[in-house]
């Protein structure tokens, strides 16, 4: 069964400094990985999707993947208050199965 | 607007009633997804269907039921609910296998079974 572990569990960063959010997994085949925003009793809101060794970024949000490595982050340039959430880790091998990390709560001070 | 939608958004129900909730989606998705969310263990997969009547167990599918007869709505059925159902519960969305296109998840449904 897949493994996905996050890293910090919470992260405190001033506004405007750079944020990064660890994720490994543990299945080498996996071939599909996301990052997830929770703000506080709300739904999932996608950030980013990759697919492949590199970078992908969205906006502020720029996701790392290294599979050999079972390596995948995220980096929020700019952060503001507003980004104040849990983000969620997600990563899928085969007919839409999702395997979820346990977050990491994000806390942006003014 | 591309949406997923939970009906109910908060339910209190008592232990050993049956407890229904919805979900709907309009973007004609095949494969969807109920999810219960919990403090310290994430969010465990209870069932995916892969498109009308064609529905398979996730990890803790144990006390739960689906029902899905159009492809629009997912339904998830707990007969007799247990107190160690109470959760937050969530459905998801995406096209196909969802290898393209990240899911959309709903809002959520609040569930405390007394």
């Amino acid at each position: 069964q897949q493994k996905v572990q996050q890293s910090p569990e919470s992260l405190t960063v001033s506004e405007g400094a750079m944020a990064s959010l660890n994720c490994t997994f543990s299945d080498g085949t996996s071939n599909n990985f996301r990052w997830y925003r929770q703000h506080s009793a709300k739904g999932l809101e996608v950030l980013v999707s990759i697919f492949s060794d590199g970078e992908k970024e969205e906006g502020r949000f720029t996701a790392h993947l290294n599979r050999a490595n079972l390596h995948v982050s995220l980096h929020i340039r700019e952060p503001q208050p507003s980004d104040s959430a849990v983000y969620l880790c997600a990563v899928s091998i085969i007919r839409g199965r999702i395997f979820f990390g346990d977050g990491t709560q994000l806390v942006v001070k003014p | 607007d591309m949406k997923v939608t939970q009906m109910p958004r908060y339910l209190i129900k008592r232990m050993g009633e049956n407890v229904l909730l919805e979900c709907g989606q309009d973007m004609s998705h095949e494969t969807m997804y109920w999810y219960r969310q919990d403090p310290g263990l994430g969010l465990q997969l209870i069932y995916i269907s892969y498109d009308v009547d064609s529905n398979s167990e996730g990890d803790i599918p144990k006390g739960y039921r689906v029902s899905r007869k159009k492809r629009e709505h997912f339904s998830l059925i707990l007969d007799s609910a247990k107190t160690n159902q109470t959760s937050v519960y969530f459905c998801a969305s995406t096209i196909g296998g969802g290898h393209n296109q990240a899911p959309l998840f709903g809002e959520g449904t609040r569930l405390s079974v007394l």
